[in-house]
């Protein structure tokens, strides 16, 4: 399937350090994106990163998008608390498709 | 608040019971969404609106049946569901272009526990 698939599926960290997750594809997308969701709430939308771009930054987020490897990074620094939520890849492809991972939880333990 | 609202935010229903969940976006968007979440599977895409039309309807069994009656609301009539349709049901609007290319705006959810 085209879905993307993240990895750690869990990660646990203190609060200040930084969070790194993964998320690998399997086919050709035109962007990929990355979600949030607070336990119990829906998913809030973070990031898009097209697939002729390296790099993205918005606030303390940072996204690396590397197609030759079919992989992209999503990079949280100075975490806190509140960043305490499961994220979400989702790659567009195809004709106005976008295909969820199953997620990865992140703890920032104060 | 997203700008997507969804009611109920929990249901409990039994497996005879008819309820309905709705939906609602003042987004301006065109297209509107019903997704199943349950745990540690892949959100999965059920039904699709767009200028209220369903255009997409992803094998949903037909106890699920969804209205869309304008372009800022959007229901799932549910009957007859299994507990195995217990789950997390997110609606989603999306602007012109799609979700592919600006991504969705989710509601809350609706956390229904089927008895």
């Amino acid at each position: 399937s085209q879905q993307g698939e993240e990895d750690p599926q869990a990660l646990s960290i203190q609060e200040g350090e930084n969070a790194t997750m993964n998320c690998s594809y399997k086919t050709s997308i035109n962007n990929l994106q990355w979600y949030r969701q607070n336990s119990g709430r829906g998913l809030v939308h973070l990031i898009l990163i097209r697939s002729n771009e390296r790099e993205k930054h918005s606030g303390r987020l940072r996204v690396t998008l590397d197609t030759s490897k079919k992989s992209s990074s999503l990079l949280i620094t100075a975490s806190r608390a509140a960043d305490t939520a499961s994220y979400f890849c989702a790659v567009g492809y195809g004709n106005n498709r976008l295909a969820f991972g199953k997620g990865n939880q992140v703890v920032v333990i104060p | 608040e997203t700008g997507v609202t969804q009611t109920p935010r929990h249901l409990v229903m039994g497996m005879t019971n008819k309820k309905s969940l709705k939906c609602e976006q003042h987004l301006g968007h065109n297209a509107m969404y019903w997704y199943k979440q349950s745990a540690k599977k892949p959100l999965e895409l059920m039904f699709v609106y767009s200028l209220e039309e369903r255009v997409e309807n992803n094998s949903v069994p037909s106890r699920f049946s969804p209205e869309c009656p304008n372009s800022s609301h959007l229901f799932l009539h549910l009957h007859t569901l299994q507990p195995e349709d217990s789950a997390l049901y997110l609606c989603a609007s999306s602007q012109d272009g799609g979700p592919a290319n600006y991504g969705y705006t989710f509601g809350s959810g609706t956390r229904l526990t089927v008895v």
